[in-house]
């Protein structure tokens, strides 16, 4: 069936060196891939989203990269702040969506 | 628009118990989507609904569960009997589809976090 998953399970960085997420899916029709960010007690939100017609996003500290022919995706974060500690969800859609199972991000001060 | 709402924010009950969990999307979202999160299974897809009508319910676990969507703007997810590894945070969402297909960024509700003893 389709699978999407999602690496490093957990993940410590130094405050402002870089941080790397990376995603994998089954589904060769996944058309649009969103990445969430959970903080503690909170809901998921959306950061960034990229679709099957693009190679790369990017928004300030943040950007995303699709691998279509090695169905892989990546988020990456760069100058991380320790706001930026949370779980991120990758995710991947076609006729449904289906998230990865979750990064914990923590940021050494 | 005061987001995707739902009710209530916990709740605690008794195994046995009928629970019903309330979701309202936000207005002009036709697509509305109920996940479980715990902390071993992450975040699970239970059911979608398009424009009210039910597309997918493969990630209901079990008969125990059931979700109905009267009109666009009301949603219930209903566990009877409830049992004790019912308990997780349960999150509805909602989105519109853009044109051509392509879907769009799914707006989260609170949660409601849900304790079966």
């Amino acid at each position: 069936g389709e699978n999407v998953e999602q690496h490093p399970s957990t993940l410590s960085v130094q405050e402002g060196d870089s941080a790397v997420i990376k995603c994998t899916y089954s589904d060769s029709a996944s058309n649009y891939f969103p990445w969430y960010k959970q903080e503690l007690g909170k809901r998921p939100q959306l950061i960034i989203d990229i679709r099957s017609n693009v190679g790369e996003k990017k928004d300030q500290r943040i950007a995303v990269t699709l691998n279509k022919t090695a169905k892989h995706f990546s988020l990456h974060i760069t100058e991380t702040q320790p706001e930026d500690s949370a779980v991120y969800f990758c995710a991947a859609s076609t006729s449904k969506i289906i998230f990865g199972s979750g990064t914990r991000l923590s940021i050494r001060p | 628009d005061a987001g995707v709402i739902q009710s209530p924010r916990h709740e605690v009950t008794e195994m046995g118990q009928e629970v019903t969990l309330r979701c309202k999307p936000i207005s002009g979202h036709d697509y509305l989507f109920w996940y479980r999160q715990t902390m071993m299974r992450g975040l699970e897809l239970l059911i979608y609904f398009n424009n009210n009508v039910p597309i997918d319910d493969s990630g209901m676990p079990e008969d125990r569960f059931s979700a109905k969507m009267p009109n666009a703007s009301f949603s219930t997810l209903k566990i009877q009997p409830s049992e004790p590894r019912d308990s997780a945070v349960y999150f509805c969402a909602s989105s519109g589809r853009l044109a051509g297909g392509s879907y769009n960024e799914q707006f989260f509700g609170p949660g409601t976090r849900l304790t079966v003893l």
